[in-house]
């Protein structure tokens, strides 16, 4: 079966702009995180949907938003960017279905900020 | 705070030698780990979980241990061949939010090198 998308693949951008990184997790997967991977930070977690909704949200400013459509697909959006924003955006899609419980990561959007 | 660590950043072993990688959790609630692999310029990849109910677990070629005692966990990789280099993370689902929302709290990784 098709493993999590992400799109764009790699992205620059000038700071102040702001920027939309999509995510289509695995078929039947309801859960879709974002998580942030930095060589300074490592992996940080910045928020989870479920069903559309948003049910966590990790230690991030307001400027980093995101939501969930109804077939599952998620978008993050980042707004003012600011150089520090460079890193390697990640997304996992996951079931709560016992027999196949587990996180997916897909490859990645690598933003930079100029 | 609650954090995932690991012991060793760099792992440098002979090709056909066994690697061990080791992490050390601080959340005593935590009741699923995760080891992933991450290859350069991809995103973290599945190698083997286990729950905290078990203390070892195998797959192909690798095995996971859990010592729920000191919080350690090690990752356990026989006959390690040129393509298992690569950075491998240990994740700890610990924190919950509630409303069925569980988080990963990552380490920050152990570079594994294998010499040809």
């Amino acid at each position: 079966k098709a493993g999590v998308t992400q799109t764009p693949r790699y992205l620059i951008k000038t700071r102040g702009q702001q920027v939309t990184l999509s995510c289509s997790p695995i078929s039947g997967h309801r859960s879709v995180s974002w998580y942030q991977q930095t060589p300074g930070q490592g992996l940080q977690f910045l928020f989870e949907y479920f069903s559309e909704t948003q049910r966590n949200k990790g230690n991030f400013p307001g400027r980093f938003s995101g939501r969930q459509f109804s077939n599952s697909r998620s978008e993050m959006n980042v707004s003012t960017l600011e150089l520090g924003d460079s890193a390697l955006y990640l997304c996992a899609s996951s079931s709560t279905d016992r027999a196949n419980y587990g996180y997916t990561f897909g490859s990645g959007t690598r933003l930079t900020v100029v | 705070g609650e954090s995932v660590g690991l012991h060793l950043p760099t792992l440098s072993v002979q090709e056909g030698d066994n690697s061990i990688i080791n992490c050390a959790y601080s959340n005593s609630a935590s009741d699923y780990f995760i080891w992933y692999k991450q290859e350069s310029g991809k995103g973290p990849q599945f190698i083997i979980d286990i729950r905290s109910n078990m203390d070892k677990r195998q797959g192909q070629r690798v095995t996971v241990l859990l010592n729920k005692t000191v919080k350690h966990l090690s990752l356990q990789i026989a006959a390690t061949q040129p393509g298992d280099s690569a950075v491998y993370f240990c994740a700890d689902q610990g924190k919950y939010s509630g409303a069925g929302s569980y988080q990963l709290t990552f380490g920050k990784g152990t570079k594994l090198s294998v010499i040809p």
